[in-house]
């Protein structure tokens, strides 16, 4: 069983719509739990992040971890075409930080 | 503020060839340093890792080395680049205290031909 398991879809919603991403995880050493925003041939950049069960928001951005599950999401609402691109969730122990596969996503005008 | 320098943008090799690509970082001391390569459809693996001058950890066996020379420079390199060595590399720091805030180079489109 890979660490981090993302569908890398890709997932298209028409524009307001709220959308949903999820990654599961299998190391309880995990502590801290981001996701990244990666628009095309460019390097990720950290939107949110978290190292406690329960829900984070930041604007039209939710991040949810569950560690009971060892299940991670990311909301958005209200998405706009420029929230186009692909989102990767990551989680790290100490050290390393392992990515899941990332998740295209399209916001159809 | 930091910044992280990576180069080349993009690199066409042939099979066989050596690599060098190197990252910078600037505005900080001690970064905790990562290498990771994109090839599509599956994600972001991280090859390497530094916490500190000559300290390099693997996570996976390859055709590929690491080394940082200085404090603020990593170098990922091959003596013979390998087809399946085309990828989207990555070149990342973080503060080590602060393993959330990690930041992202540009990134190496490299082909191997």
């Amino acid at each position: 069983q890979k660490e981090v398991e993302q569908d890398p879809g890709p997932l298209s919603v028409p524009e307001g719509a709220i959308v949903s991403l999820n990654c599961t995880y299998s190391n309880s050493a995990f502590q801290y739990f981001m996701w990244y925003r990666q628009y095309s041939r460019k390097g990720p950049e950290l939107l949110m992040y978290t190292y406690s069960s329960g829900n984070k928001e930041d604007g039209r951005f939710t991040a949810q971890v569950d560690k009971s599950s060892k299940y991670i999401s990311l909301f958005i609402r209200d998405s706009q075409p420029s929230d186009s691109a692909t989102y990767l969730c990551a989680m790290s122990d100490r050290d390393k930080i392992i990515f899941g596969k990332g998740t295209r996503l399209h916001i159809l005008p | 503020s930091q910044t992280i320098h990576q180069w080349p943008a993009t690199l066409v090799q042939p099979v066989g060839s050596p690599l060098s690509l190197e990252c910078t970082v600037e505005g900080t001391s001690n970064p905790n340093l990562y290498w990771y390569r994109q090839a599509a459809g599956r994600g972001l693996q991280l090859l390497f890792y530094s916490v500190g001058i000559g300290q390099i950890s693997s996570e996976v066996p390859q055709n590929l080395s690491a080394s940082r020379p200085q404090d603020r420079q990593f170098i990922l390199s091959s003596k013979k680049l390998l087809l399946s060595d085309s990828g989207f590399y990555l070149c990342a720091w973080n503060s080590g205290q602060a393993l959330t805030t990690t930041f992202f180079g540009q990134g190496t489109r490299l082909t191997v031909v």
